[in-house]
C-alpha cells in the first residue's frame, strides 16, 4: 500500500503563512478527498479538517484545507508558536477497505 | 463528550500475542465505524485497520495482515485488536479513532496504549 507523500518539514516565522501539501492518486485523494491531523509532541492526533475541507468545531479559521486533483493542501495563516507540531494527511483508498496515511510534515515556527 | 480509552498494552516477547481494547463512551457506538492507528517511537502515524458498524467489513494494512485481527462488541461499546506473531517493529503507541456517520473520519482519538515487543 503506497502512502501519501508530504514534505518532511516547513519552517516559517510567526505571523507568516505555511502551505503543506499531500500527494496521493486517483484511488484516494482524487476520489475521496483528504483529512488533516495535527499532532503535538507526546499527544494524540487532533482532527483539523474533514474530507470536505470543513473544520470541526473549535478549530481556528487560520487552518484551511483544499484539494486539486491528486493533491490536498493545508494552509496555516498567521502562524503562532502553538502551531509548531507534526501534520498528517489521510485519505480513504478505494483499493482497500481502509485509509492511507501521509508521511507527515514537521512545522517549525521561528 | 466522546471518550475513547485504550488498554492492554504491555511488554511482550517477539512471537507473542496481546489483545488491545478500546472502550468508547459518550456516543452511540454502534453507529460509528472505527480505526486502529499506531505510531512507532519517533516515527509517523500508520493506519492499521478499519471496521464498519456491524463488523462485516474489515480492512488491514499490509504490515499487519494475517497477524492482527480487529473486532468489535457493540453491546459492550468496545473495539478490539488481537495481535499475534508480534515483531520488534510492532513496538508503538496504538490509538483507536472514530469515523462518525457522514464521512467524518478520525473525529475522536484515545490517548493510546503502548506496546513494546522486545526479547
Amino acid at each position: 500500500q503506497a502512502g501519501l507523500t508530504q514534505s518532511p518539514s516547513v519552517s516559517k516565522g510567526v505571523r507568516q503563512t505555511a502551505t503543506l501539501t499531500c500527494t496521493g492518486n486517483s484511488d484516494n485523494i482524487a476520489k475521496h478527498g483528504a483529512v488533516w491531523l495535527q499532532q503535538h509532541q507526546g499527544h494524540p492526533p487532533k482532527l483539523l479538517s474533514y474530507r470536505n475541507n470543513n473544520r470541526p468545531s473549535g478549530i481556528s479559521e487560520r487552518f484551511s484545507a483544499s484539494r486539486s486533483g491528486n493533491t490536498a493542501s493545508l494552509t496555516i495563516t498567521g502562524l503562532q508558536p502553538e502551531d509548531e507540531a507534526d501534520y498528517y494527511c489521510s485519505a480513504w483508498d478505494s483499493t482497500l477497505p481502509g485509509y492511507v496515511m501521509g508521511t507527515g510534515t514537521k512545522v517549525t515556527v521561528l | 463528550e466522546v471518550q475513547l480509552v485504550e488498554s492492554g498494552g504491555d511488554l511482550v516477547q517477539p512471537g507473542g500475542s496481546l489483545r488491545l481494547s478500546c472502550a468508547a463512551s459518550g456516543l452511540t457506538f454502534s453507529n460509528y465505524e472505527m480505526n486502529w492507528v499506531r505510531q512507532a517511537p519517533g516515527k509517523g502515524l500508520e493506519w492499521l485497520s478499519f471496521i464498519n458498524t456491524n463488523g462485516d467489513v474489515i480492512g488491514y494494512a499490509d504490515s499487519i495482515k494475517g497477524r492482527f485481527t480487529t473486532s468489535r462488541d457493540n453491546a459492550r461499546n468496545s473495539l478490539y485488536l488481537q495481535m499475534d506473531s508480534l515483531r520488534v517493529e510492532d513496538t508503538a503507541i496504538y490509538y483507536c479513532s472514530t469515523d462518525q456517520p457522514g464521512d467524518l473520519e478520525f473525529e475522536d482519538w484515545g490517548q493510546g496504549t503502548l506496546v513494546t515487543v522486545s526479547p
